[in-house]
């Protein structure tokens, strides 16, 4: 069974960072392209970027409004993924998800979501 | 950035009717779209890839059709758990872009 759960989200200081984390299981981990989608409350889904697969290097591509800020990583030897999300604004508050991605066609599997707060 | 322009952004029904979903993308994505439903508090499930294919599980209730820069989704014989919020998305090009989303209520 494929599962993929979030974690490390909490309330955070304008201009802070945050590490979030997304556990993997019940697939070869490497195969997969891996996502990161947010959802502020009441508004519509964004993605955050992605990390391809060994076959395509481990790279990564990022949305214009994250870029620069946060990074995506994976540790392939725990299949896990990371959101690593520095200087942090109100607008990035949001339930962030991780969804690993059916060979471009679509999101075919995601986590529960972890839900970041950005306030002082 | 491909922008997906989704309507209606809400839309009342009754149960057994057919409701449709439109999805504009604002160039060709060719069959590159992706249909979600989400319910409240939980994550998105993917329904649809490649604008036709029904994903593992799917009832056959649910439906996508379209290529180029217009899709669309149907529901037919709405069930008391299809009232609940659908999101297209684009894969053609990066950024990957979502609708606005679609909220189906009860009439």
């Amino acid at each position: 069974e494929v599962k993929l759960v979030e974690s490390g989200g909490g309330l955070v200081q304008p201009g802070g960072s945050l590490r979030l984390s997304c556990a993997t299981s019940g697939f070869t981990f490497t195969d997969y392209y891996m996502s990161w989608v947010r959802q502020p409350p009441g508004k519509a889904l964004e993605w955050l970027g992605f990390i391809r697969n060994k076959a395509n290097g481990y790279t990564t591509e990022y949305s214009a409004s994250v870029k620069g800020r946060f990074t995506i990583s994976r540790d392939n030897s725990q299949s896990i993924l990371y959101l690593q999300m520095n200087t942090l604004r109100a607008e990035d508050s949001a339930t962030y998800y991780c969804a690993r991605e059916l060979g471009s066609y679509a999101m075919d599997y995601w986590g529960q979501g972890t839900s970041v707060t950005v306030s002082s | 950035d491909i922008q997906m322009t989704q309507s209606p952004a809400s839309q009342s029904a009754s149960l057994g009717e057919s409701v449709t979903i439109t999805c504009l993308a604002s160039q060709t994505i060719g069959t590159w779209l992706s249909w979600y439903q989400q319910k409240p508090g939980k994550s998105p499930q993917l329904l649809i890839y490649a604008a036709t294919s029904l994903a593992d599980g799917v009832p056959s209730r649910f439906s996508g059709s379209g290529s180029g820069t217009k899709f669309s989704f149907k529901i037919s014989s709405l069930q008391a758990e299809d009232f609940v919020s659908y999101y297209c998305q684009q894969l053609y090009s990066t950024p990957w872009t979502f609708g606005g989303g679609t909220k189906l209520e009860i009439k």
